[in-house]
């Protein structure tokens, strides 16, 4: 069973340019969560789609958006970059809506800003 | 609203020794999960282990084990036997209830010595 896919796993953007990052959940997962990772900062939560809707919004700017396609693939857009964008982007999916379950990982997205 | 605090930021262990990671949780809803991940350098994150807050026993995967504390509030991990390749950041994480995302901690970085 293919695990979770983003695409690409480098990037290197200049400022004010806007990048799109994708990412294909495992293969059933209707839950789809971003996150952003910076040195010392941990994972701050982006936000989580959940059949195409967004469930959960973390404290970011409007600049910062996503949305869920109905095979569950999901994709993250960032507008007008910044340098304190350059982060390690994570997406993670999970199979239900149960606390039992866990949230899988891909590799994420290095994004370098210039 | 539902808080992660892991009080250690960094750790080291000798090589086959047992290590144990601090977690504590803030929650008000009665039924939760508890899980930690593991990232090494190279960035995955690694599922490892879960809890669920009505679970009568302590978790256990091969080496690692969580040492589950209701009371308390805290859902420490205990990795046995240390080896070299457990060097890496831990996070523990909560899922809340129904429709809320997962919450991270901070982290903590351990270092296993030869």
């Amino acid at each position: 069973k293919a695990g979770v896919t983003q695409t690409p796993r480098y990037l290197i953007k200049t400022r004010g340019q806007q990048v799109t990052l994708s990412c294909s959940p495992i293969s059933g997962h209707r839950s789809v969560s971003w996150y952003q990772q910076t040195p010392g900062q941990g994972l701050q939560f982006l936000f989580e789609y959940f059949s195409e809707t967004q469930r959960n919004k973390g404290n970011f700017p409007g600049r910062f958006s996503g949305r869920q396609f109905s095979n569950s693939r999901s994709e993250m857009n960032v507008s007008t970059l910044e340098l304190g964008d350059s982060a390690l982007y994570l997406c993670a999916s999970s199979l239900e809506d149960s606390i039992n379950q866990p949230q899988h990982f891909g590799d994420g997205t290095r994004l370098s800003i210039l | 609203a539902q808080k992660i605090t892991q009080t250690q930021p960094g750790m080291f262990v000798q090589e086959k020794e047992a290590v144990t990671l601090d977690c504590t949780y803030d929650t008000s809803d009665p039924s939760y999960g508890l899980f930690w991940y593991k990232q090494p350098s190279s960035g995955e994150m690694i599922f490892l282990i879960y809890q669920g807050s009505y679970d009568q026993q302590n978790a256990t995967e091969g080496r690692y084990s969580l040492n589950f504390q209701k009371a308390r509030k805290s859902a420490n991990l205990v990795i046995s036997a240390s080896q070299l390749g457990d060097s890496a950041m831990y996070f523990c994480a909560m899922r809340p209830v129904y429709g809320q995302n997962f919450v991270f901690g901070p982290g903590t970085r351990l270092s296993v010595l030869p």
